[in-house]
């Protein structure tokens, strides 16, 4: 069965960093594109950043670039996300997503149950 | 990049259809056939339901559709379960090569 599992979330102050890790599994890693999709409490999905299969193309959503920064282990089967300079408006439940293709972002159909990340002083 | 415009709510009971609409613009939703849609249970990661616009992935049951006119994508569920109460969340692939989501909207079945 194909698995996604999130691991780093924690309890962070303001300016902090903290790096999220998704361990995949029985699949092929290195031929989907993998991105990371948060959702603050009580709010809707907020896609973040997808880098493609070969981790050769990075995107990024405004909101996420300068301060964000995703790659990928393909020899381990892991996926990352490093913030820095963690704002309280970064608190939410950061989802590690498969995509449907080696460089397509537009469809996510594995999800990993999610890591909390909570900034606050 | 603006949030896809949703209901904030919708609601209908055991054994009818409703239809949830997705708005977005001629950069997102009417430029290109990649809508998705996904169901979110309380507590739950999100599972996707309908991909490029109409499509069900397998085993996602044939009571959910999905289809497009212009800027605005809709998903429509047949025969309400219990079960398909739920959030549901619209996404589009937009011309700055990003993706950008619904704000979702909070099915009741009555």
């Amino acid at each position: 069965e194909v698995q996604l599992l999130e691991s780093g979330g924690d309890l962070v102050q303001p300016g902090g960093s903290l790096r999220l890790s998704c361990a995949a599994s029985a699949f092929t890693f290195s031929s989907y594109a993998m991105s990371w999709v948060r959702q603050a409490p009580g709010r809707g999905l907020e896609w973040v950043s997808t880098i493609s299969g070969s981790g050769g193309s990075t995107y990024y959503a405004d909101s996420a670039k300068g301060r964000f920064t995703i790659s990928r282990d393909n020899s381990k089967s892991t996926l990352y996300l490093q913030i820095n300079s963690l704002r309280v408006e970064d608190t939410a439940v950061y989802y590690c997503a498969k995509s449907v293709g080696a460089t397509t972002i537009r469809t996510f159909d594995v999800w990993g149950q999610g890591t909390m990340v909570t900034v606050s002083s | 990049q603006s949030a896809l415009t949703q209901p904030a709510s919708v609601s209908g009971s055991p054994g009818q259809s409703i239809t949830i609409s997705c708005t977005g613009t001629s950069s997102d939703v009417g430029s290109y056939n990649y809508v998705s849609w996904y169901q979110q249970h309380p507590g739950k990661a999100p599972k996707l339901i309908i991909y490029d616009v109409s499509n069900r992935p397998s085993g996602v049951s044939n009571r959910f559709s999905g289809s497009k006119s212009g800027n605005t994508a809709s998903l429509t569920i047949s025969g309400l379960q219990a079960e398909d109460e739920a959030d549901y969340y619209c996404s589009s692939f937009t011309s700055s090569s990003t993706v950008v989501f619904g704000g979702g909207t909070k099915l009741t079945v009555l």
